[in-house]
């Protein structure tokens, strides 16, 4: 059975462009979350999915956005792209919510 | 100060050694996650536990939820356990996981 699978694997933008991530969790799960981690900080929730209604988001402005598809697949938008967006953006999914997430390979986004 | 706190930062071991990586945390929490974080950067899911201890292989987990402390111990400790080990928990309602900073195993032969 597959895992999450993310796409693409790296991401390279310039400032004030637009990055489209992809996630498709594990087949049967619902839930997608989606975490930064950028370089020499640790992980931080960025958005919730969960039967295609955005549940929860983390501390993140508005540029961050995304969508669930009704396949549970996910995207993550990110606008106006800055430096500091520069990061690993991992990706999870679990069955329902408050289950054991697991992770895709994650897709490492930099910005010159 | 972080809601999720590990120790130590970094660790190095011989093989065979058996380690322990501890994880406090300060909120309410309805489970903890440990998770391994190899160097390129992809994330495996060790264990999820609300109580008690969880075995899996060499490794074991434990949790006691009164203290608000849990340990992820390493039997027999091997150089491919090189990683970061990252605790997470998971708060009120919400599902989303807030993370430990991590703690760096390298074990060497």
């Amino acid at each position: 059975e597959a895992g999450v699978t993310q796409s693409p694997t790296h991401l390279i933008k310039t400032r004030g462009q637009q990055a489209t991530l992809r996630c498709s969790p594990i087949s049967g799960h619902t839930s997608v979350y989606w975490y930064q981690q950028a370089l020499g900080l640790g992980l931080q929730f960025l958005l919730w999915y969960d039967e295609g209604e955005e549940r929860n988001r983390g501390n993140f402005p508005p540029r961050f956005s995304g969508r669930q598809f009704p396949n549970y697949s996910s995207e993550l938008n990110v606008n106006a792209l800055e430096l500091e967006d520069s990061a690993l953006y991992l990706c999870a999914s679990s069955y329902g919510a408050k289950n054991i997430q697991y992770f895709g390979a994650g897709t490492r986004l930099s910005v010159l | 100060k972080n809601e999720v706190e590990q120790s130590p930062q970094n660790l190095t071991a011989q093989e065979g050694e058996f380690i322990t990586i501890n994880c406090s945390y300060s909120v309410g929490i309805s489970a903890l996650h440990w998770l391994q974080q190899h160097p390129g950067g992809g994330i495996v899911s060790l264990f999820m536990l609300s109580s008690g201890k969880k075995k899996h292989g060499r490794l074991i987990a434990t949790i006691n939820i009164q203290e608000k402390h849990s340990s992820l111990h390493i039997t027999a400790s091997h150089p491919r356990d090189s990683a970061v080990y990252i605790c997470a928990v998971v708060t009120g309602t919400a599902s989303k996981l807030t993370f430990g900073t991590g703690t760096r195993l390298q074990v060497t032969l």
